[in-house]
């Protein structure tokens, strides 16, 4: 996980309700990445952000949310359009010049 | 886009025995190919890489093998050990650092 950290591990919400998932990473990378993880699908990628207040949609951005306001941070909002939250969520992190991303140790969504 | 796909979806071997992961992509720029291992309800970690302009890479009991003309690569896994069981993802990439991920192989090692 090295230098990433993602909070909360579990994280319940009900459904209609905006969830913001914490990613922070002291490694001094400028990209970092949302991917979301279901079982049998691999990850699939939400946003990314190659750089401060700069940002991309994904494959699969349609209900979600990011800022990156800091270099270190890149929240995911996961908004009440998204009609299927529950997942398992995870951050990643590259530096600008190499292609190795590294990841962090995920947030489990439920919502119920 | 790219699509990648990864073969066996699950694999059983017994220790010490090896194993094999094979991948498949669709996109010639992709040119970078990481494998990651994931314990669960953790994040994967990267256990090897190769770029294309290398045809095999070797770290310990690890080797990445590539093929370009034919796009594929594969992991192989020698003197398997239980800490080994896990589930292994590939990818690849290319322009833009846009990774695209196999399915995913759970490799069991039996004791």
């Amino acid at each position: 996980d090295g230098g990433i950290t993602q909070s909360p591990k579990y994280l319940f919400r009900k459904e209609g309700q905006n969830v913001t998932l914490s990613c922070e990473q002291n490694l001094n990378h400028d990209a970092m990445y949302w991917y979301r993880q279901d079982p049998g699908q691999g990850l699939r990628l939400i946003y990314y952000s190659q750089i401060v207040n700069d940002f991309q949609k994904g494959d699969i951005a349609e209900g979600y949310s990011v800022s990156r306001e800091k270099k270190e941070s890149f929240p995911l909002t996961v908004t009440s359009a998204q009609k299927n939250p529950t997942a398992f969520y995870l951050c990643a992190s590259s530096p600008g010049n190499t292609d190795t991303q590294y990841f962090g140790p995920g947030t489990r969504l439920t919502v119920l | 886009g790219e699509n990648v796909e990864q073969h066996p979806s699950t694999l059983s071997v017994q220790e010490g025995d090896s194993a094999v992961i094979k991948c498949t992509y669709s996109d010639s720029a992709s040119n970078y190919f990481p494998w990651y291992k994931q314990e669960l309800g953790k994040g994967p970690q990267l256990i090897i890489d190769i770029r294309s302009n290398v045809g095999e890479k070797k770290d310990q009991r690890i080797a990445v093998t590539l093929n370009k003309t034919a796009k594929h690569f594969s992991l192989h896994i020698t003197e398997t050990q239980p800490e080994d069981s896990a589930v292994y993802f590939c990818a690849a990439a290319g322009t833009g650092n846009q990774f695209y991920f196999g399915t995913g192989t759970s490799l069991t090692v039996i004791p």
